[in-house]
């Protein structure tokens, strides 16, 4: 069985500084992949962020890195420069090719 | 690209009714689609999982009977909600992934089912 676990229910954050989200996991498979999606208000599911297991160079989109590390079997969001409009829900997921297992979630709230 | 379009977005009707919802990849083929199911402040809950021309395959606890998941095309898949009953209200969303199992999948914007 997969799990993800997300520890932080609600993280705070103020404009454009740095914020951390924490994700562990738990798989038995050798070959799988991380994603971060964001859901705003609006409830749209936003892929933020993606990282292949087998790939130890840590992915990065704009303002949005991971920090994979593999062995501790953990998968941390960091937004640098936060902005208002990152306020959402953020889902940490894991997948080994069939459906996205989701952690439950934490909310991220963007003080200006 | 990668748009996924999902309707509608907010149903309101009688129990006792069934309800269509329609996810479609506009712009990719979808050789899997995968149905959730999401309650107020919660994660996604998988439903079923869907790939074109074969049966769905439903996730423990999932009533098939209740949940009609057709794939007929690579760009369409519908999720029927039969008798519905209030305690069927919930946000349902659905998302497809071309190709390869390593790809993301793409998610539409829900539909917002209410049962009265």
């Amino acid at each position: 069985a997969q799990t993800v676990t997300q520890s932080q229910p609600e993280m705070s954050v103020q404009e454009a500084e740095t914020v951390t989200l924490s994700c562990t996991y738990d798989t038995s498979e050798s070959d799988y992949y991380l994603f971060w999606y964001k859901q705003p208000p609006s409830r749209q599911m936003i892929l933020v962020i993606r990282q292949e297991a087998y790939k130890q160079q840590n992915a990065t989109e704009n303002r949005f890195s991971v920090n994979f590390q593999k062995a501790a079997k953990s998968f941390s969001l960091k937004i640098s420069d936060s902005q208002l409009g990152d306020a959402a829900m953020y889902f940490c997921a894991l997948s080994s090719g069939y459906a996205l297992n989701f952690g439950k979630g934490t909310s991220l709230l963007v003080t200006p | 690209g990668a748009v996924v379009s999902q309707h509608p977005s907010r149903v309101i009707c009688k129990s006792g009714t069934s309800v269509k919802i329609e996810c479609r990849s506009l712009d990719f083929q979808a050789t899997t689609m995968f149905w959730y199911r999401q309650f107020p402040k919660q994660s996604l809950m998988l439903m079923a999982t869907s790939n074109e021309g074969s049966k769905a395959t439903y996730e423990q606890g999932v009533e098939k009977d209740k949940f009609l998941i057709n794939h007929a095309s690579l760009t369409l898949s519908t999720l029927t909600v039969t008798s519905a009953h209030p305690e069927d209200s919930s946000f349902y969303i659905c998302s497809a992934r071309s190709g390869y199992s390593n790809q993301p999948q793409h998610f539409g914007d829900g539909t917002r089912l209410s049962i009265l």
